[in-house]
């Protein structure tokens, strides 16, 4: 199993720009987290899908920020226009159960 | 509301020597406990979680955690660290179904 993938792992993009950040579940797994984490702020969820439904995204700081799960095993977040605030490693984690979350090694996002 | 708190944010330790990293919970139901650990430009590892049963939790490359009802707490311990160790520790509470609360995090400098 190779885990949670996240690409890329490395963004840097003009700001007005848009982004977007791309993550595979493991098999099995039917529930999908994307967070954020900055200094300031730590870890932060965005949004939630389980059976590929967004189920709860109250995290979701803005309109420019959406997220899809066009199937079971993949997910994408995007960002337009983006914004310098938005720089931050966004994580994407994927669960099966009660058992705790299985995250990807993020992508690192810097927008000048 | 369930909530962490992670009463360091940096503890310095020498190789070798024991390590205790403190977390205790805000909760009136039943909780579900985790430490994940963050080494450097990575996404995050499960080290080990607390479901229920046996209060002493044993989990991956030597740590252990105890859950203690009564004092709300769930520390993260190590007899002997190596300067692999060196990384970030984050305890989570999860707050319903789905959702886990992180806490801030404790970065953790092991050296020779």
């Amino acid at each position: 199993d190779a885990g949670v993938i996240q690409s890329p792992r490395h963004e840097v993009t003009e700001m007005g720009q848009e982004v977007t950040l791309r993550c595979k579940l493991i098999s099995g797994h039917n529930s999908l987290f994307w967070y954020r984490q900055t200094m300031m702020r730590g870890l932060e969820l965005l949004i939630y899908f389980n059976n590929n439904v967004p189920i709860d995204d109250s995290g979701m700081p803005e309109d420019r920020f959406s997220a899809k799960m066009p199937n079971a095993s993949f997910s994408t977040l995007k960002i337009q226009p983006s914004e310098p605030r938005d720089s931050a490693v966004y994580f994407c984690a994927s669960s099966s159960g009660a058992g705790g979350y299985t995250f990807g090694s993020g992508t690192r996002l810097t927008v000048v | 509301a369930q909530s962490v708190t992670q009463l360091d944010s940096q503890v310095p330790v020498f190789e070798e020597a024991p390590v205790e990293l403190r977390c205790n919970y805000s909760s009136s139901v039943s909780v579900y406990l985790f430490w994940y650990v963050q080494y450097p430009n990575q996404g995050l590892q499960l080290l080990l979680k607390y479901l229920s049963g046996s209060t002493l939790v044993k989990g991956i490359n030597g740590f252990e955690a105890e859950f203690n009802k009564s004092q709300t707490s769930f520390h993260l311990r190590k007899p002997s660290v190596h300067i692999s160790d060196t990384a970030e520790y984050f305890c989570a509470v999860r707050i319903n179904d789905y959702k886990l609360s992180f806490g801030a995090g404790t970065t953790v400098t092991v050296r020779a």
